[in-house]
């Protein structure tokens, strides 16, 4: 099993521009989650998605859109760039919902700069 | 407002000497603490994990405490080796929902040889 994946592992853009940051995971996971690290403030949740169709805003959703069309990959939109969104996005995906069975288990990560 | 507060932010300790982080949350409704570390240029890895119905959980040299009435919790690690330097985070999130985990500010840990 890879795990779950992310690309690009790094990523400059101009303000105003648009991009995918794209997650998949091969362990057949439902519950999959988008974070984003900042220095000195964690890892917030920016949106997840319960299963293929389903997603919901976490924390900071505001200038992401995503999409869950399969179990598999888990997409992150951004539509229009700002220097406010320079940071760490983490995907995250897991089985089951109860803690006791639960492990999240993150991607390596995708480093963004916007300029 | 951050619902879970984490302290030291940095902390320096010697091998073979004790680490202890803590954290303090605010829902009351959250019944799922989970630790995570993480390596620079990693994904955060879940270290060890906790439930209010316990007042501690230890695996090998990390230990979870918890004080529900206190609403706060933290992680002891033993016998602090050098491999152990990382940054820690703890987490909550309702154990009906432990894919939406609210973190902490992190940790950064360094365990002096």
């Amino acid at each position: 099993n890879a795990g779950v994946t992310q690309t690009p592992k790094f990523q400059v853009l101009k303000t105003g521009q648009s991009m995918t940051l794209q997650c998949a995971q091969d362990m057949n996971h439902e519950y999959m989650s988008w974070y984003r690290q900042d220095p000195g403030m964690g890892l917030r949740l920016i949106h997840y998605s319960v299963g293929a169709g389903i997603t919901d805003q976490g924390e900071v959703p505001n200038g992401y859109n995503v999409s869950r069309s399969t179990t598999e990959d888990f997409p992150l939109r951004l539509l229009s760039a700002a220097p406010s969104q320079t940071s760490v996005y983490f995907c995250a995906s897991s089985y089951a919902r109860t803690g006791d069975q639960e492990t999240q288990y993150f991607g390596p990560g995708t480093r963004l700069l916007v300029l | 407002q951050q619902q879970v507060k984490q302290s030291p932010q940095s902390l320096i300790v010697q091998k073979g000497g004790i680490s202890i982080i803590n954290c303090a949350y605010e829902n009351t409704a959250f019944d799922y603490f989970p630790w995570y570390q993480q390596f620079p240029g990693k994904g955060p890895a879940l270290l060890i994990a906790i439930r209010p119905d316990v007042s501690e959980k230890k695996e090998g040299r990390f230990t979870i405490s918890f004080n529900k009435s206190a609403k706060q919790f933290s992680l002891h690690i033993m016998d602090s080796q050098p491999g152990d330097s990382a940054t820690y985070f703890c987490a909550a999130s309702r154990m009906d929902s432990s894919y939406k985990l609210i973190f902490g500010s992190g940790t950064r840990l360094l365990v002096r040889p």
